[in-house]
């Protein structure tokens, strides 16, 4: 069974730095991408940022290029995102979220999600 | 920016059809994929590229893109439909969108 466990989540002040881990089991993990959607408190869905299998493709929402980095260590089986210069507007339940396609590049289609880890950014 | 408009809510009798519609510019160009969100759970994936089911989801839930419009269509909709439905497409500038989510309630 596919597992994905997210951590790192907390209160912050704005401006300030946190970083979000993925652990992943059940899954050959280095044969898929792997995405990060976030979802403000009852607000919809959005995708953050992306990473293709052997992290040569990533892609990032206008919404936090140039702030928030997104990686992966295929022998920890492990995603991680490194949120810089942090707002207000990115709190948020950060989602982990496993791509349904067996190229290893992004489709778009997630087909497992982890629970989540809360953001506050707040002073 | 790409974005995909949904109905704000749907409401359905059990047993009947529920149909939710999501709009984006020649929307029917990309594929589409639907997520079911019950409340205080993460999201499920019900259907992708716009009309496959993945394994475990029933057969009641089925999907179609055409032009600019994607639509789920719940047939004999069940009091556990009941959740936020969110569209989603890949745009090849903005990455994943998602819809703006449509609250399906079950009267």
């Amino acid at each position: 069974e596919v597992q994905l466990v997210e951590s790192g989540g907390g209160l912050v002040q704005p401006g300030r730095s946190l970083r979000l881990s993925c652990a992943a089991s059940g899954v050959t993990f280095d044969d898929y991408a792997m995405h990060w959607v976030r979802q403000a408190p009852g607000k919809g869905l959005e995708w953050v940022s992306g990473i293709s299998w052997n992290s040569g493709k990533v892609g990032s929402a206008d919404s936090v290029k140039g702030r928030f980095t997104i990686s992966r260590d295929n022998a920890r089986k492990s995603l991680y995102l490194q949120m810089n210069s942090l707002r207000v507007e990115d709190t948020a339940l950060y989602y982990c979220a496993k791509d349904k396609s067996e190229s290893g590049y992004m489709s778009g289609w997630f087909d497992y999600w982890g629970q989540g880890t809360q953001v506050t950014v707040s002073s | 920016s790409y974005e995909l408009t949904q109905p704000p809510s749907v409401s359905v009798s059990p047993g009947q059809t529920a149909s939710i519609t999501c709009s984006g510019d020649k929307l029917g160009n990309k594929y589409a994929c639907w997520y079911q969100q019950k409340t205080g759970q993460s999201p499920v994936l019900v259907i992708y590229q716009d009309n496959k089911r993945p394994s475990g989801i029933p057969e009641r839930f089925s999907g179609s893109n055409s032009g600019n419009t994607a639509t789920l269509t719940i047939s004999g909709t069940q009091a556990m439909d009941e959740a936020d439905y969110y569209c989603q497409a890949w745009d090849s500038s903005s990455g994943a969108v998602f819809g703006t989510g449509t609250k399906v309630t079950v009267l």
